[in-house]
């Protein structure tokens, strides 16, 4: 089963925008994990955010994370072409599984 | 680093017969996870490995899947009497047991399709 909720469910926006996708989970985490997946292919992980920080940066990427409302934002700044994919988060409680939310489908328009 | 790699990358069986996926992973990684994914959800856990002991099994691995690390390298997921609803992306990844790194790092997966 899966552990939470991503919300949009899908996302279209033009190139050059931003895009923000949610993420709410169920359990107590040790981390959480942002992974994106291009149509039909494996899983490549973005970024990590522990439970003892708030907000995190890589990139064009940021990261937040509230858990006292369980719940995580991951913001794509200046979205290109490219950055069309599926983007899952998923919880884990140290180095065991993963759990996944549904995903959320991003669509750049050119 | 030549990531983890998967084989086959597509499966197609009847219903009834058997198939067993191959994963390599990473090779200084000492984890090793299997998922199971559908079309338009999110990869569902199977079981995952640390060397050769096989740590934790889901409830989705019913008793026709098996899964093996003999060596503590490469790993092999047997489906028997393969169902339609077994029809899937398996994907494998691996974790590194240096530090607190819990990233996992996922292979291209197999998809199977079961007619």
């Amino acid at each position: 089963s899966q552990q939470g909720e991503e919300d949009p469910q899908a996302l279209s926006i033009q190139e050059g925008e931003n895009a923000t996708m949610n993420c709410s989970y169920k359990t107590s985490i040790n981390n959480l994990q942002w992974y994106r997946q291009n149509s039909g292919r494996g899983l490549v992980h973005l970024i990590l955010i522990r439970s003892n920080e708030r907000e995190k940066h890589s990139g064009r990427l940021r990261v937040t994370l509230d858990t006292s409302k369980k719940s995580s934002s991951l913001l794509i700044t200046a979205s290109r072409a490219a950055d069309t994919a599926s983007y899952f988060c998923a919880t884990s409680q140290g180095a065991q599984k993963l759990v996944f939310g549904q995903g959320t489908r991003l669509t750049i328009n050119p | 680093d030549t990531g983890v790699s998967q084989d086959p990358r597509h499966k197609i069986t009847k219903r009834g017969q058997n198939v067993t996926f191959r994963c390599d992973p990473i090779s200084e990684h000492n984890r090793l996870y299997w998922y199971r994914q559908t079309l338009g959800q999110g990869p569902e856990f199977l079981t995952y490995f640390q060397n050769e002991a096989q740590l934790e099994k889901s409830r989705l691995l019913s008793d026709r899947f098996s899964a093996e690390r003999p060596k503590g390298s490469f790993s092999t997921l047997e489906i028997q009497r393969t169902e339609q609803g077994d029809s899937a992306m398996y994907l494998c990844a691996s974790s590194s047991p240096s530090g607190h790194s819990y990233e996992q790092y996922f292979g291209p997966g197999t998809r199977l399709t079961v007619t």
